[in-house]
């Protein structure tokens, strides 16, 4: 089975400080690893990916994700927030159970920046 | 590019009502997956579909259902609604098979009174 744990629940940072949200995951086999966005009110957006090749990973808005397999990790970094960024920060990863791809979400990160 | 259509994007309900939400995926992905998110809380996956057929199901409630038809678009159809269902209901498509992205809709807002 696989699974997806976020350490952070909660982060407040101020405007200009560096962002590393945690995400790590168990998986038996090959994983596509996500990090999806849901701002206030509105839906999920992909934010970023990782299928296979150059582990460092950028995505929308300056953000970056890094796939360290030894860690079972894939955290989501960004050097330097903005007010824009509050938002809930969803890791999720995709494999194959049953035959059918499964998509499993972590709990969630709720990032608040303040300006 | 198209996305993931859902309708009605909000919906009001009374208690012991019934309520169908559609769901209509991107062109030519043939996966559809429902979410529930209640106010507060992460995405809790429901079930999900591929060519028509049941492929997973989650935390699906007995009174609701859902199916995917020939055209690929989704329903999901509540019973006997109550308080405790309202909440965002998200239709996710994508092409099954490794190293394909999950795309998710705006939702359906379903408050239930």
């Amino acid at each position: 089975a696989q699974s997806v744990s976020q350490h952070n629940h909660h982060v407040i940072l101020s405007e200009a400080a560096s962002l590393e949200l945690g995400c790590n995951y168990s998986y038996g086999g090959t994983v596509n690893l996500f990090w999806y966005v849901q701002y206030p009110g509105q839906h999920l957006q992909l934010l970023l990916k990782y299928f296979s090749g150059d582990p460092l990973v950028k995505g929308i808005k300056g953000f970056e994700a890094e796939f360290i397999k030894s860690k079972f990790s894939f955290n989501l970094r960004k050097p330097s927030v903005q007010w824009s960024d509050t938002a809930e920060y969803f890791c999720a990863v995709s494999g194959f159970s049953g035959g059918y791809q499964k998509v499993t979400f972590g709990t969630g990160t709720k990032l608040q920046v303040i300006p | 590019a198209a996305g993931v259509i859902q309708s009605p994007r909000h919906l009001i309900k009374e208690k012991r009502e019934t309520a169908t939400l559609k769901c209509y995926p991107i062109p030519r992905h043939d996966t559809v997956y429902w979410y529930q998110q209640g106010p507060g809380q992460d995405p809790q996956f429901l079930i999900s579909f591929y060519e028509k057929m049941q492929s997973d199901k989650g935390s699906i409630p007995d009174r609701f259902s859902a199916q995917q038809f020939s055209d690929y678009h989704s329903e999901l159809n509540m019973s006997s609604l109550e308080l405790g269902d309202s909440a965002l209901y998200f239709c996710a498509s994508s092409v099954q098979g490794r190293g394909n992205t999950i795309y998710f809709g705006e939702g359906s807002w379903l408050t239930v009174v």
